[in-house]
């Protein structure tokens, strides 16, 4: 059964530190990962990764993928107290369905 | 933008009564979930369409859940009768293929069953 792990599962932080949220999975036929950010409505689409190593940025979120230690992190820089989330990881195996951990609640003190 | 729409937006039931919810995928999205999000969790699958098919209903608890795409575009999730731990936000996600595609969300319907 596919797994996926979170930490921390909660973090409070001042506004202009930056965070590192981190995901580990256990997958058959691995496919891709994916996090999302979900304030309190449905979850929005942040990065997918599918190869090692590669980056993938937009603004002061960056994300990178490890296949070999089955991991991904997820850094915000210089945060917002926009950034205030929960934010989920999930990875897709291979059924293709996506299997979601439990969420990192991410909340920025002014 | 195009979007994934939902509705009801909040339903509340009694228990035992029937309720459902609808979804219509982003056009041209062949691949459709439901999934059912307890507060403080995330979200768990329920079931997963590829076209008009089930490719995974394996979590959907068959003896009051049902859902259907009959045309391989909407989708209809039943739940009868409901019970008070169905009470829960049910979102629907599309993408265009699953594979290597990202899936975008609905804004959900949340049910609270009394």
């Amino acid at each position: 059964e596919d797994k996926v792990v979170q930490s921390p599962l909660s973090l409070v932080v001042h506004e202009g530190d930056t965070v590192t949220l981190n995901c580990s999975y256990e997958v058959t036929n691995f496919r891709s990962l994916l996090w999302y950010k979900q304030e309190k409505k449905a979850p929005t689409f942040l990065f997918m990764l599918t190869s090692s190593g590669i980056e993938k940025k937009s603004g002061r979120l960056s994300s990178i993928l490890d296949k070999k230690e089955l991991f991904s992190i997820l850094n915000i820089t210089a945060t917002q107290t926009g950034d205030s989330a929960v934010y989920l990881c999930a990875d897709r195996g291979g059924a293709d369905g996506l299997t979601f951990g439990k969420g990192t609640h991410l909340i920025i003190q002014p | 933008e195009a979007e994934v729409a939902q509705s009801p937006r909040y339903k509340i039931t009694e228990k035992s009564q029937a309720v459902a919810f609808w979804c219509d995928p982003i056009s041209g999205h062949a691949t459709l979930y439901w999934y059912r999000q307890i507060l403080g969790q995330g979200p768990e699958l329920l079931v997963q369409f590829q076209d008009e098919s089930v490719v995974d209903d394996s979590q959907l608890p068959k003896d009051r859940f049902s859902a259907e795409r009959l045309k391989g575009v909407d989708s209809t999730l039943k739940i009868q009768p409901a019970e008070l731990g169905d009470s829960a936000m049910y979102l629907c996600a599309s993408s265009y293929r699953a594979r290597d595609t990202e899936a975008f969300f609905g804004q959900g319907t949340r049910l609270t069953v009394v």
